[in-house]
């Protein structure tokens, strides 16, 4: 079983339509759980990060973490053509040199 | 904003060649790191580094690999002699503490012909 699985999409939708991005591990000591959305050529930037299980919002941006299920999610409400790019899960825990592993990426269109 | 910035933004070089790949991470950043992006694939950790020592390596990040702070600002990777499959984007990433946010730069393409 992979540590981190994310679904690659592609996934499309209308402007202003709510998305749902979500990742699975298998690892349970991950303590952080981060998303960043990545542009073509460009390096990964972060979107926003949670520690442990729960909800956090950050503008259209809300992520959910339910350790429970090994289950995190990405909501963005509003979709804009802006938003288009890949967007990677990343976790991490602390033990020895904060190794973050990544989701392989989901490619989302956000089409006007 | 700072940034982590990296160059050359692209590199081709021969098989069995070594390279160099320079970024200089957030200047009051203590923890340093590379990961790597082959075409199409995930993001993968190679290395970190902390307080002049690798703290945690990959398997990927094998004798072929090393990694220098030759001085206050500029932290390299170096590949000895490289492979047709070490063909990827090389991201180099900085953190204040041990923990996120994981601050990347732009990437260096690297083109093993």
């Amino acid at each position: 079983q992979k540590e981190v699985e994310q679904d690659p999409g592609p996934l499309s939708v209308p402007e202003g339509a709510i998305v749902s991005l979500n990742c699975t591990y298998s690892n349970s000591a991950f303590q952080y759980f981060m998303w960043y959305r990545q542009y073509s050529r460009k390096g990964p930037e972060l979107l926003m990060y949670t520690y442990s299980s729960g909800n956090k919002e950050d503008g259209r941006f809300t992520a959910q973490v339910d350790k429970s299920s090994k289950y995190i999610s990405l909501f963005i409400r509003d979709s804009q053509p802006s938003d288009s790019a890949t967007y990677l899960c990343a976790m991490t825990h602390l033990r020895g040199g904060f190794k973050t592993i990544f989701g392989a990426g989901t490619r989302l269109f956000v089409k006007a | 904003e700072p940034e982590v910035t990296q160059t050359p933004s692209h590199q081709v070089t021969q098989m069995g060649q070594e390279v160099i790949l320079r970024c200089v991470p957030i200047s009051n950043h203590l923890y340093f790191y590379w990961y790597r992006q082959i075409l199409g694939q995930k993001v993968e950790f190679l290395v970190s580094f902390y307080n002049n020592e690798i703290s945690e390596k990959s398997e990927i990040f094998d004798d072929q690999f090393s990694v220098e702070r030759p001085d206050g600002s500029n932290f390299t990777l170096k590949i000895r002699s490289t492979k047709l499959e070490d063909s990827a984007m090389y991201f180099c990433a900085s953190t204040l503490s041990q923990g996120p946010p994981l601050h990347f730069g732009n990437g260096t393409r690297l083109t093993v012909t």
